[in-house]
């Protein structure tokens, strides 16, 4: 499988703390993204990051992607309550017919405390 | 609407009945797909469609189908429902510009 995997499964930080979750994956890929799922709610697409790409911003994240290490980070800055969250991996490596078909991993539950 | 839209929100079904899930999308995107989150899991693909009148099999398809007869609906059917189909189900689209992928609120299925 290309399943990404996220490291930690579970991230307990207090606010203002940056907060750091890896992916690693299998295969090689076209690009990988980041989403985030509030309990009980759908994903939300965080950030695309190109195989081509080293390293993305977008407000107070932070992704870098080496792939010659087959691996991800995603970097959230200064966090906050409001950033708990699961935050998901997700790998493209569509050769073919699948449109952007996706394997997600199986997260990292962020806690993030007043 | 704007968005995905998914229905019911839950449900709870006796094993062995029929049941629909339905999604739909007013994006006008071309490929969706059905996902099903377990604990420990993460998201699997069940089954997918690159556009209108295709569909596909994902990573786990067995015990479901699915139709596109338009751009904007994609119901996924579980011809007859087993406890192991307990799950979120979540529905999503894709933008083929962004490859951004949207997703549904999901649908809570338990089946007893």
């Amino acid at each position: 499988s290309q399943q990404g995997e996220e490291d930690p499964q579970a991230l307990s930080i207090q606010e203002g703390e940056n907060a750091t979750m890896n992916c690693s994956y299998k295969t090689s890929i076209n690009n990988l993204q980041w989403y985030r799922q509030n309990s009980g709610r759908g994903l939300v697409h965080l950030i695309l990051i190109r195989s081509n790409e080293r390293e993305k911003h977008s407000g107070r994240l932070r992704v870098t992607l080496d792939t010659s290490k087959k691996s991800s980070s995603l970097l959230i800055t200064a966090s906050r309550a409001a950033d708990t969250a699961s935050y998901f991996c997700a790998t493209d490596a569509n050769r073919g017919s699948t449109l952007g078909r996706l394997y997600f991993g199986r997260g990292t539950q962020l806690t993030v405390w007043p | 609407i704007a968005g995905i839209t998914q229905a019911p929100t839950s449900q709870i079904l006796a094993a062995g009945r029929r049941m629909t899930l339905r999604c739909t999308q007013d994006m006008r995107h071309n490929a969706m797909y059905w996902y099903r989150q377990d604990l420990g899991l993460g998201l699997r693909l069940i089954h997918y469609s690159n556009t209108a009148g295709t569909t596909g099999k994902g990573e786990v398809p067995d015990g479901y189908s699915v139709s596109r007869a338009n751009t904007d609906d994609f119901p996924l059917t579980l011809a007859s429902a087993v406890p192991s189909q307990t799950s979120v189900y979540f529905c999503a689209s894709i933008s083929e510009e962004t490859y951004e992928q949207y997703f549904g609120p999901g649908t809570r299925l338990t089946v007893t």
